[in-house]
């Protein structure tokens, strides 16, 4: 069964920097990987998915996955406050009826001015 | 451009009542559609998943069930809540199945039962 993990469990960093989210997993036959960012109240919205070992850019966003060491991870280039939000990590794994979506339990994080 | 509505926003319950929770996604056809569950501060938990309609699969059984009247609604209900049952509950929709697209969120159901 998948089991999905993250960390930390919560970060504060300060606008600017550099912020890096870590997403392990159980599964090596698991085909796709996605991030998606939760802010208070509202609704998880995805931000970024791969399907394959490597890294992918998105502005100030680049997710990376090593598929044989059962970690993908979400950096966060010149974080903003704007970017404080619960962040999900997602992972698919096959059941018996078909593919689903297992999320960590998610990181939280905060950027203070 | 496809909107998601869930109704209602927000229910206070009491514990042994039924509960009935919809969506309904409009501006896309045939699409995967999805029920989650967030208990406060918990992890999101996918409940249910239909990729037609009438056919609805189950993920985990929390004594909730779903089902899929039209291509475009999708309903959860219960007839005995319990005060387990309290959270965010999330519809979601995406195009492709097996390699697990991008899943789109509605704006969430809260569930309090006392």
């Amino acid at each position: 069964q998948q089991k999905v993990q993250q960390s930390p469990e919560s970060l504060i960093v300060p606008e600017g920097a550099m912020t890096s989210l870590n997403c392990t997993f159980s599964d090596s036959a698991s085909q796709y990987f996605a991030w998606y960012r939760q802010h208070s109240g509202k609704a998880p919205k995805a931000l970024m998915s791969i399907f394959s070992n490597g890294e992918k850019e998105e502005g100030r966003f680049t997710i990376h996955l090593n598929k044989a060491s059962l970690h993908f991870s979400l950096h966060i280039r010149d974080s903003q406050p704007s970017d404080s939000a619960l962040y999900l990590c997602a992972v698919s794994a096959a059941t018996s009826s078909g593919q689903k979506l297992v999320f960590g339990q998610g990181t939280i994080l905060k950027v203070y001015l | 451009a496809q909107t998601i509505h869930q109704w209602p926003v927000a229910e206070i319950k009491a514990v042994g009542s039924p509960l009935s929770l919809g969506c309904t996604i409009k501006g896309k056809s045939s699409p995967n559609l999805y029920w989650y569950w967030q208990a406060t501060g918990g992890t999101l938990q996918q409940l249910f998943y239909s990729i037609t309609v009438g056919q609805v699969e189950s993920v985990v059984q929390l004594n909730l069930s779903a089902s899929r009247p039209k291509d475009d609604q999708f309903i959860l209900s219960t007839e005995k809540l319990l005060l387990s049952h309290s959270g965010f509950y999330l519809c979601a929709w995406s195009l492709a199945w097996e390699y697990q697209d991008t899943q789109y969120f509605g704006p969430g159901t809260r569930l309090l039962v006392l």
